[in-house]
């Protein structure tokens, strides 16, 4: 298969810990997305890289997360110094940049965060 | 970005059509419309996108008037696998905004 992969699929971490998740995109694909998803809400979308540019951060991203995508192929998001609101579903999704309009977007299975 | 509503849930039965309608009043020039659909545990799948009259694919239709002032999906013969939420979004770049979409059950 050679959809999104995210690892790990889980983390259960202590608040105050680091962690580091991995997303690897399909691999023709120039746009790399990271969204934050929590229960029974939609995705909130976190940043995006076209290659390894990052372009656009949104203000949910606070000084304690860092996304990077060397070499423009896979990326990862780091948090530093955990705290309980970071529980939530991490989602990563790849597209091709097309001329007219957003194109469609494939997402991973997410890494789901647990904060003790 | 424009605001979207859509219900928060809906009921069918398998093999019944599904239409489930989007209100995007401030739908913008260069707008496109696009749906998803997300299982639990899952990321969203995209399923379809229009920006004017009407959209199809192999597992859904997309209608929208002329004013864009709202799109219904269309999943023709749900069966039991349809059960997910879909989302509408509305926008023209790829900052995805996702609202909290449509619970779709399918009953047997």
């Amino acid at each position: 298969d050679t959809g999104v992969s995210q690892n790990p699929r889980h983390k259960i971490t202590k608040r105050g810990q680091n962690v580091t998740f991995r997303c690897d995109p399909i691999s023709e694909h120039n746009r790399l997305y990271w969204y934050r998803q929590t229960l029974g809400q939609g995705p909130e979308f976190l940043t995006y890289f076209q290659n390894e540019a990052q372009l656009e951060k949104s203000r949910l991203l606070s000084d304690r997360f860092s996304a990077e995508r060397p070499k423009g192929s896979f990326s990862t998001l780091e948090i530093q110094r955990t705290e309980q609101g970071d529980s939530a579903m991490y989602l990563c999704a790849s597209s091709l940049a097309s001329g007219t309009g957003p194109g469609p977007q494939h997402f991973g299975d997410g890494t789901r965060l647990s904060i003790l | 970005l424009a605001k979207t509503t859509q219900p928060i849930s809906m009921d069918s039965y398998e093999g019944q059509e599904v239409n489930i309608t989007c209100s995007h009043n401030n739908i913008a020039t260069n707008d496109y419309i696009t749906w998803y659909q997300q299982f639990p545990s899952q990321g969203p799948r995209f399923i379809i996108q229009g920006y004017k009259t009407k959209v199809t694919n192999e597992v859904a239709s997309l209608f929208i008037p002329a004013d864009r002032k709202s799109s219904t999906l269309s999943l023709p013969r749900v069966s039991l696998s349809d059960t997910a939420v879909y989302y509408c979004l509305v926008g023209k770049t790829d900052k995805l905004i996702f609202g909290t979409g449509t619970r779709l059950q399918v009953f047997p």
